[in-house]
């Protein structure tokens, strides 16, 4: 059990219908991440949060998806007016955040399955 | 038993045989590297780390070892057990945050 829960597990929706996931991280980790799995294929970045600020976004990151992360601590992954193509299992992470490490190990937790009908 | 990550996407082994699992990563700017273990319907779970300057790193019956010349990575475990069944993934990092994971290799054990 690495310590970062996802919320919901499961989540079916219709095409066109807006849906939120739910990540709180180990909660001594500045860092946070999202990303994105496919059947049959490892993770792809989305994007990273160290504390509230977001600083890095994947280009795979359109402007039909957003994330938030208000307090430095939990965050929400939310996506507008979904497609087919977003069915996928994602998956947030968290790590330390060492001062003076450009990166950490990061710890993933179970994901969110998304399927989109 | 041996596999190639990203031609030979399955492994079987027998129990208590050593596997390997190799990974050739893209970037020869890649400076630290994890390998992951995924169940199914689990995240990944976090195996064992290397980063560039290291040739060889172990583990808990787990080894990484890291050829920088032809960008090659491999995890060995020892003494395979049934627990072990799962997809295997080496991530790359070279800059920021952002890790790029491979395909992953399935690996099953024969009890």
């Amino acid at each position: 059990d690495t310590g970062v829960s996802q919320d919901p597990r499961h989540k079916i929706t219709k095409r066109g219908q807006n849906v939120t996931f739910r990540c709180d991280p180990i909660s001594e980790h500045n860092r946070l991440y999202w990303y994105r799995q496919t059947l049959g294929q490892g993770p792809e970045f989305l994007t990273y949060f160290q504390n509230e600020a977001q600083l890095e976004k994947s280009r795979l990151l359109s402007d039909r998806f957003s994330a938030e992360r208000p307090k430095g601590s939990f965050s929400t992954l939310e996506i507008q007016r979904t497609e087919q193509g977003d069915s996928a299992m994602y998956l947030c992470a968290s790590s330390l955040g060492r001062r003076g490490a450009s990166t950490d190990t990061q710890y993933f937790g179970p994901g969110t399955r998304l399927t989109v009908l | 038993g041996e596999s190639v990550g990203l031609h030979l996407p399955t492994l079987s082994v027998q129990e208590g045989d050593n596997s390997i699992i190799n990974c050739a990563y893209s970037n020869s700017a890649s400076d630290y590297f994890i390998w992951y273990k995924q169940e199914s319907g689990k995240g990944p779970q976090f195996i064992i780390d290397i980063r560039s300057n290291m040739d060889k790193r172990q583990g808990q019956r787990v080894t990484v070892l890291l050829n920088k010349t032809v960008k090659h990575l491999s995890l060995q475990i020892a003494a395979t057990q049934p627990g072990d069944s799962a997809v295997y993934f080496c991530a790359e990092n070279s800059f920021g945050n952002q890790f790029y994971f491979g395909t992953g290799t399935s690996l099953t054990v024969i009890p």
